[in-house]
């Protein structure tokens, strides 16, 4: 059974960067068809992708956060991370991590979230 | 971007009644559409993909329709566990991927 853990900071300053990792375990991160995704959402709001990738290292990012986020993987780790740079209230969220079982997929696994608060 | 529009946004309905909730694409999507299920705490749980098909451990009360642009989520006989938010999700053209806002099912 697949398992998908975020980790990170739950606090964060405004104008800084967002880190969080996802670790998976159960199965590996490369090979196979899989693309590893972060998706977010607001308190009390819906859900919006952010950013996908392909254990090759190939990347997916929303074009309105495009500017402001970068997405990795580790394949030795089993891990892939998000970075969100120029942080605002408005990136207060609950961050998931997810699989979906391949580029045209829905995401089949998820992490449990965690809560990330920007704020001073 | 394929803009997905839920609804109602909220759907009151008493136990063991039927339950229909809508999804519309801007613009066909196939039959590339899924439907989430998220209870309070919990991370969204994927409940019908490829617009029809039940994803594992789902219960036969469930049943997705739909292709193109208009889509719909039967729950046949709600349960008290099934009360909760349903978001739908197009993965037939992206970037971005991108999901409904959400119909919560409530009890009447």
């Amino acid at each position: 059974q697949v398992q998908l853990q975020e980790s990170g900071p739950g606090l964060v300053k405004p104008s800084e960067t967002l880190s969080l990792t996802c670790t998976v375990s159960g199965g590996s991160i490369s090979g196979s068809t899989y693309y590893w995704g972060w998706i977010r959402q607001p308190p009390g709001g819906g859900l919006e992708w952010i950013a996908s990738v392909y254990y090759t290292g190939s990347t997916y990012y929303n074009p309105p956060l495009k500017s402001r986020v970068a997405i990795s993987v580790d394949t030795s780790k089993n891990q892939f991370s998000l970075r969100l740079s120029s942080v605002t209230a408005a990136d207060t969220a609950i961050y998931f991590c997810a699989r979906a079982g391949g580029g045209y997929d829905p995401f089949d696994y998820w992490g449990l979230g965690t809560l990330v608060t920007v704020s001073s | 971007e394929i803009v997905m529009t839920q609804s109602p946004a909220t759907l009151s309905v008493s136990p063991g009644e039927r339950a229909t909730l809508s999804c519309r694409a801007s613009q066909s999507v196939g039959s590339s559409l899924a439907w989430y299920q998220q209870k309070p705490g919990q991370a969204p749980r994927l409940v019908i993909y490829a617009a029809s098909t039940r994803a594992t451990d789902i219960p036969a009360r469930f049943s997705g329709s739909g292709s193109g642009t208009e889509f719909t989520l039967t729950i046949s006989s709600l349960q008290s566990e099934d009360f909760a938010v349903y978001y739908c999700q197009q993965y037939n053209s992206w970037p971005p991927l991108t999901f409904g806002g959400g119909t919560k099912v409530e009890i009447k």
